[in-house]
C-alpha cells in the first residue's frame, strides 16, 4: 500500500545539523511532490515547504529558508530534509507527508 | 489563505453528532472547478490521517459518518454519531493542489 516511512528520532546538540529521510512506497514516486510539515510540542501544523519529487526542485516557506534543505534521490525513492545550525527552537516533530503522511521523525535539540 | 477554524474544542456524548466550521479568508475556488478544502484527523501519537478530500470525498476506509460540505470560504466537517475513536485533533487543510498549504488551527473532539 501508499505509505510514508520516516527515519528515527534524532538527539542533536545546538549547532549540529540532522537529515531526516523520508522513503516512499507503493505508488511512483515521481509523481506527487513531498511535503514537509513541522508540528512543535503541542502545537498546531506548520507547513515548511516542497520538493517537486521529478525534478528536484525545492520551495520553502517563509521562515525555513536558508538552514532547512530538501533533497531527494529518485533511485530509492526516498525524500530527505536536511536542517543546519540546530537551535533548541528545532525541537519539533517533523513529517513528511503527500496525500498520505509519514509517521513523523522527532528532532530533540538540546545541550 | 488563513483557515480559521470554530470551535477549537468540542465534547461529544457518544453517538451524538458534531460538527466543525472552517471558513478560509479567500474562495478556495479554482479555475479548473475543483475546491481545495482537506479534512485530516490527528489521533493522539500519530499522525494527520485524511479522512476527506476535495470538500466532500471520503478517502479510502473513512467511515460513511464522516462527512464534508461548502464552497467558497465556508466548510463543514460533520460526524453523525460520534464514536469513541473519533478522538484526537481535527484540521481542515488548503493548498493540495496549489501550494503553499495552510491548515486551521485544530479542533480538539473528546467524549463526554
Amino acid at each position: 500500500q501508499v505509505q510514508l516511512v520516516q527515519s528515527g528520532p534524532e538527539l542533536k546538540k545546538p549547532g549540529a545539523s540532522v537529515k531526516v529521510s523520508c522513503k516512499a512506497s507503493g505508488y511512483n514516486f515521481t509523481i506527487y511532490p513531498v511535503h514537509w510539515v513541522r508540528q512543535a510540542p503541542g502545537q498546531g501544523l506548520e507547513w515548511m515547504g516542497w520538493i517537486n519529487s521529478n525534478t528536484g526542485n525545492p520551495t520553502y516557506a517563509q521562515g525555513f529558508t536558508g538552514r532547512f534543505v530538501f533533497s531527494l534521490d529518485k533511485s530509492v525513492s526516498t525524500a530527505y530534509l536536511q536542517i543546519s545550525s540546530l537551535r533548541a527552537d528545532d525541537t519539533a516533530l517533523y513529517y513528511c507527508a503527500t496525500v498520505i503522511w509519514g509517521q513523523g521523525t522527532l528532532l530533540t535539540v538540546s545541550s | 489563505i488563513v483557515l480559521t477554524q470554530t470551535p477549537l474544542s468540542l465534547s461529544v456524548t457518544p453517538g451524538q453528532p458534531a460538527s466543525i466550521s472552517c471558513k478560509s479568508s479567500q474562495s478556495l475556488l479554482h479555475r479548473d472547478g475543483k475546491t481545495d478544502m482537506y479534512w485530516y484527523l490527528q489521533k493522539a501519537g500519530q499522525s494527520p490521517q485524511l479522512l476527506i478530500y476535495d470538500v466532500s470525498r471520503r478517502f479510502s476506509g473513512v467511515p460513511d459518518r464522516f462527512s464534508g460540505s461548502g464552497s467558497g470560504t465556508d466548510f463543514t466537517l460533520k460526524i453523525s454519531r460520534v464514536e469513541a475513536e473519533d478522538v484526537g485533533v481535527y484540521y481542515c487543510m488548503q493548498g493540495m493542489h496549489l501550494p503553499p498549504w495552510t491548515f486551521g488551527q485544530g479542533t480538539k473532539v473528546e467524549i463526554k
